[in-house]
C-alpha cells in the first residue's frame, strides 16, 4: 500500500540545470497534482491533471512542465532551474469524490 | 484578499485543553472542505473532511462548517503533545473541479 510515491526525496541542482521529479500512485486515481510549498506561502498548485491525457496550469506554472505519462504517473520537469525554484515539491492524487492524498515530498535546492 | 485565510499562530494550548482552529474562505460556491495536519518536514495528512453545514465528529476532532458565514473550524479535544503540528485548511472552489485552495496553515503547540 505505497499510495503516492515521489522520487527523488532530496536533490541539489546548480542554476541552469534541468531535472524531472517523478510521481506515481497505485490507487487508480484519475486526478493528480503538483504543489510547491514555501515558508509562509502555504501549498501552491503548479500543474494538475484531471484525467489521463489532460494537463492544466495551476497558480504558479512558470518555469515548469508536466507529463501525464499514464494513469499512474505524473512527472514535473524543470528545464532550466533557478534559485527561486528552491522549495519542497509535493505530488498528490485524488479519486472521484475523495480527498487528495500526498506523497512524501521532494526537497529541492538550487544553488 | 486571500481565498483561504488562517491565523498563522503559533496557537499554544496546555495539554488536555481544547484547541480551536479557524479558517475563512472567499468563494461562496465552495462545496468541500478539508483539514490536513502537517508535521515539520512531513507531508500533509488528511484528518477531517466536511461537506454540509454543521458539525462532524471523529474521535477527538470536530469539524464545524458555516457556509453562510464562510468559515470552517477544527476543534481538538483533550489536546496532546503529539497534536503539535501545522493544520492546513483546504477548500474546493466553484467551477474548479477537485482543485484545492490551501490556507497558509496554523501552527499548534500543545504544552505539557
Amino acid at each position: 500500500n505505497a499510495g503516492v510515491t515521489q522520487t527523488p526525496k532530496f536533490q541539489v541542482l546548480k542554476t541552469g540545470q534541468s531535472m524531472t521529479l517523478q510521481c506515481a500512485q497505485d490507487m487508480n486515481h484519475n486526478s493528480m497534482y503538483w504543489y510547491r510549498q514555501d515558508p509562509g506561502m502555504g501549498l501552491r498548485l503548479i500543474y494538475y491533471s484531471a484525467s489521463e491525457g489532460t494537463t492544466d496550469k495551476g497558480e504558479v506554472p512558470n518555469g515548469y512542465n508536466v507529463s501525464r505519462l499514464n494513469k499512474r504517473e505524473f512527472s514535473l520537469r524543470l528545464e532550466s532551474a533557478a534559485p527561486s525554484q528552491t522549495s519542497v515539491y509535493f505530488c498528490a492524487s485524488q479519486g472521484s469524490n475523495q480527498p487528495q492524498h500526498f506523497g512524501d515530498g521532494t526537497r529541492l535546492s538550487i544553488l | 484578499q486571500k481565498e483561504v485565510e488562517q491565523n498563522s499562530g503559533p496557537l499554544s494550548v496546555p495539554e488536555g485543553a481544547i484547541a480551536s482552529l479557524n479558517c475563512t474562505y472567499s468563494d461562496r460556491g465552495s462545496q468541500s472542505f478539508f483539514w490536513y495536519r502537517q508535521y515539520s518536514g512531513k507531508s500533509p495528512e488528511l484528518i477531517m473532511s466536511i461537506y454540509s453545514n454543521g458539525d462532524k465528529e471523529d474521535g477527538r476532532f470536530t469539524a464545524q462548517l458555516n457556509k453562510a458565514s464562510q468559515y470552517v473550524s477544527l476543534l481538538i479535544r483533550d489536546s496532546q503533545p503529539s497534536d503539535s503540528a501545522t493544520y492546513l485548511c483546504a477548500v474546493t472552489s466553484q467551477g474548479g473541479g477537485n482543485k484545492l485552495t490551501f490556507g497558509t496553515g496554523t501552527q499548534l503547540k500543545v504544552e505539557l
